[in-house]
Parts: structure tokens; sequence; C-alpha cells
């Protein structure tokens, strides 16, 4: 198995700024991917981090807006910009390889 | 159109008291099912991955099956910590809506286990 961790664990930001996100794996994993968990609501999948190259995005979710960052297998980063309150959720980073993936304790986002 | 949905949304049982938790999906390429356990203000907690219909696996009082077009998460004799939400999610041949190629999550089942 595979422990993941987050950081911050929560923070309250301003609209109009951005936030990093970090999430840091245990042991190196094949996959990482980033998901928003919004309040009382199931998971949904934001994009998957490639490790040295550009990440892969789900319909809905953009570059531009959330940038992130692989730059090896154990680590991987996600910025949401240009914050607004619709912004405000859990964002979950998860890891491992095909048959197993685990997931990080979440990034609780509120933008006032 | 759901391509995961759980039911029931939401299930009281008393201590003791056995029952199965459902997840039927509509995807095509099923790549693996997926179960989770999540509790309030904590990330998802991995239970199992199944691939193909008629495959079983179990955990303590948890046993997860799969047939071709749903999966059924059994509880035998639930304990009061068996109470949390649990979550199904599927892997698929194509991404949802862009290739991402993650899991595509339910609703979840919010189980409670009364003493």
């Amino acid at each position: 198995s595979a422990v993941i961790s987050q950081k911050p664990s929560r923070d309250i930001c301003q609209r109009g700024t951005s936030l990093t996100i970090q999430c840091q794996v245990d042991s190196q994993v094949t996959m990482m991917f980033w998901y928003r968990q919004q309040p009382g609501q199931s998971l949904t999948l934001i994009a998957t981090a490639n490790q040295g190259s550009e990440a892969t995005y789900e319909s809905g979710f953009v570059i531009d807006k959330f940038p992130i960052s692989r730059p090896n297998l154990t680590f991987s980063t996600l910025t949401v910009s240009n914050m607004s309150p619709e912004d405000s959720s859990i964002y979950l980073c998860s890891g491992g390889g095909g048959n197993e993936q685990y997931f990080g304790p979440g990034t609780r986002l509120t933008v006032t | 159109e759901d391509q995961v949905t759980q039911s029931p949304e939401a299930l009281r049982l008393q201590e003791g008291e056995s029952s199965s938790l459902n997840c039927s999906y509509t995807v095509s390429g099923l790549r693996g099912l997926f179960w989770y356990r999540q509790d309030p203000g904590k990330g998802p907690e991995f239970l199992f991955t199944l691939y193909s219909a008629g495959e079983e696996k179990e955990k303590e009082r948890l046993k997860a099956t799969l047939t071709k077009k749903e999966s059924f998460l059994h509880i035998t004799a639930p304990k009061p910590e068996d109470s949390a939400t649990y979550l199904c999610a599927v892997h698929h041949r194509f991404g949802l809506g862009g290739g991402a190629d993650g899991l595509t999550f339910g609703k979840g089942t919010h189980l409670i286990i009364q003493p």
C-alpha cells in the first residue's frame, strides 16, 4: 500500500488569489491523480498528473485554472488559480498502480 | 446519464443485521471496479478492486462481488465501527470526458450501524 500526505490540510483564501497544494507519496507510484469533492458530494476527477509531461484534464477542467506539476514518481502539486467562492471544496490527491489507488486526507479550501 | 449509480443512498442497520450495498455501472471497457470507505473529514480508504464477472473479495466483515452490470458490497454482522460512507468507482478504458484515465465515482451509500 501507499501512504499519501497533503499540505496544507486546510486553508482560507481571498477571492482572486492562488493556492498550491502539495501531495507526497511514501513510495514510487505509476499513477497520480487529483480529485475534487464538494460538500456532501462524491469525488470528481480533475486530472491525471503525468510525470515529466503536461497533465491530462477531464472535461470541465483546464490547465490555466488548475495547473499541475509532477516532477518525479512520488510528488505532485495542484494550483487553484484566480480563486472564486465556487472553488471552495476538498481537493484530494491519489496515487497507486492500476489495481490499487490510495487517497490522501484532502485539503479543505474555503474561498471568501 | 449516470455511469455509476449506488443504492441505497442511506442505510440504517442494527448491529449484527447483515445487508448489501449495490453499485450498478453502464461503462464499456471496464478496467476495474473499486470500493472505498470514507469517514467524515477523511480521504477515501481503499477496500477492494474487482476486475471480472464472478470475482469475489473479502476483508473482515465485508465481501465484494461483481457481475457484468453491477457490484455488491455485502456486510455481515456489522458493528458500529462499520458506519461510514461506502463509495464505488469504475476505471474504464475511455476517459469519461477527456481521457484523464482516473476513476469515476458513484455518489456513495451512507451506512449507519446502531448498537
